[in-house]
């Protein structure tokens, strides 16, 4: 079974310049989650679909931050303009969901390192 | 809210033991670790929930107290394989995206 895919693993923008993250949740799949590292800090919450819904992105920090997920599949995260303090790896997460089961484990990508120049 | 990880990083020497605690200051409805190693994705190791007993993933283990909302982990006779960062994830219902710590780096030598 093919595990969550993110691409590209790296990006280097310049700050202005728009950058889309894409993520390849497992097969099946209805929860997706989007997160962020920057250096030295904790993981933060973006964002979390739900099929091709948005369940929850109050972690999204503004509005240069559009994230899709059309058809309930791969997912985009948009980033319009860039600035310095976007610069981080984030993470793409996936888990399955049984009715209203949802603790399930949550299987993450290697991430996108992105840096903003 | 994000939980609170301790310690920041320990460094073992092979066969020894360690805990990584994570506390929250919300209820909590679960805690998710997970280990990542340097350029891989963080990988599970276990779920605790509300109610639920410890767990174990190979030597190591985790406990929750909910009054506490405190969870840690046990990492028993350490192995070289341990080394990396752990991560706490906490839940504060079901369904909800997790929030995680700022992670505690663990490096074991021979």
């Amino acid at each position: 079974e093919a595990g969550v895919t993110q691409f590209p693993s790296h990006s280097v923008i310049e700050k202005g310049q728009t950058v889309t993250l894409r993520c390849d949740p497992i097969s099946g799949h209805d929860n997706l989650y989007w997160y962020r590292r920057v250096m030295g800090k904790e993981i933060k919450f973006l964002l979390h679909f739900v099929k091709e819904s948005k369940q929850d992105e109050s972690g999204m920090p503004n509005n240069r931050f559009l994230a899709e997920r059309t058809g309930g599949t791969y997912s985009t995260l948009k980033v319009q303009p860039a600035e310095l303090e976007d610069s981080g790896v984030y993470f793409c997460a996936s888990s399955h969901s049984t009715g209203f089961i949802t603790n399930t484990e949550a299987f993450f990508g290697q991430g996108t390192r992105l840096t903003v120049v | 809210q994000q939980p609170v990880q301790s310690p920041q990083a320990v460094i073992l020497r092979e066969g020894e033991d360690a805990v990584i605690n994570c506390s929250s200051s919300k209820a909590l409805y679960s805690v998710h670790w997970y280990r990542q190693k340097h350029g891989e994705a963080p990988v599970f190791l276990m779920i605790l929930l509300k109610g639920g007993e410890q767990m174990r993933h190979e030597k190591i283990s985790a406990s929750f107290n909910e009054k506490k909302q405190q969870s840690s982990l046990y990492l028993t006779a350490s192995q070289l394989s341990y080394s990396g960062t752990y991560f706490c994830g906490t839940e504060v219902n079901s369904g909800y995206a997790l929030n995680f710590g700022k992670g505690t780096s663990l490096l074991v030598t021979p």
